[in-house]
């Protein structure tokens, strides 16, 4: 089955600085890659996700990148803010309705 | 954004007692999931459900659990006796007009003592 890896699982920067957070996937037949935002106690929130028939998809502060021959794909999040202090997945699927495999978190902290 | 709700939001038991976590999507969906996450760790896949039977499930999803739609609004997610171990974050998640995209319920706090 598919495995997902994500690094790094803590980071923390400054107010204002970018954030980015790397995920590699082992099946080539996977073919969706979102990201998800999780509060302390709450679900997971689906903030971007990317399809693997782009390279990279944009969303105001959020930018998310794939590469497909390496079989890795990034969250950017620029002008971090402290709002943004969260734990984030990856994940990555196949076929529509096929399972989500996540990555193990990275938990990120915006210092004021 | 599709919006799911989940009952209860923390349920207590014993060890070897059943419990029923139960989810509501607010409109019609053709794909419910059930995942869990012990704290700390990542969110793992349980099982998915799709016209009325299981469409897939893990190797977490043994004899113990079992899922059903009992009046085509609400999905539950039944484990018969509970162990320690049972004991984690459980959500459930609906996949939304786009395709691929499953959006997560608040989740159920299940604590086996």
């Amino acid at each position: 089955g598919e495995n997902v890896e994500q690094h790094p699982s803590t980071l923390s920067v400054q107010e204002g600085d970018s954030a980015v957070i790397k995920c590699t996937y082992s099946d080539s037949a996977s073919n969706y890659f979102p990201w998800y935002k999780q509060e302390l106690g709450k679900g997971p929130q689906l903030i971007i996700d990317i399809r693997s028939n782009v390279g990279e998809k944009k969303d105001q502060r959020i930018a998310v990148t794939l590469n497909k021959t390496a079989k890795h794909f990034s969250l950017h999040i620029t002008e971090t803010q402290p709002e943004d202090s969260a734990v984030y997945f990856c994940a990555a699927s196949g076929n529509t309705g096929n399972q989500f495999y996540f990555g193990t978190g990275t938990s990120l902290t915006v210092i004021p | 954004e599709p919006e799911v709700t989940q009952t209860p939001s923390h349920q207590v038991t014993q060890m070897g007692q059943e419990v029923i976590l139960r989810c509501v999507p607010i409109s019609n969906h053709l794909y419910f999931y059930w995942y869990r996450q012990i704290l700390g760790q990542k969110v793992e896949f349980l099982v998915s459900f799709y016209n009325n039977e299981i469409s897939e499930k893990s190797e977490i999803f043994d004899d113990q659990f079992s899922v059903e739609r009992p009046d085509g609004s609400n999905f539950t997610l039944k484990i018969r006796s509970t162990k320690l171990e049972d004991s984690a974050m459980y959500f459930c998640a609906i996949l939304a007009g786009v395709p691929n995209e499953q959006f997560f319920g608040p989740g159920t706090r299940l604590t086996v003592l």
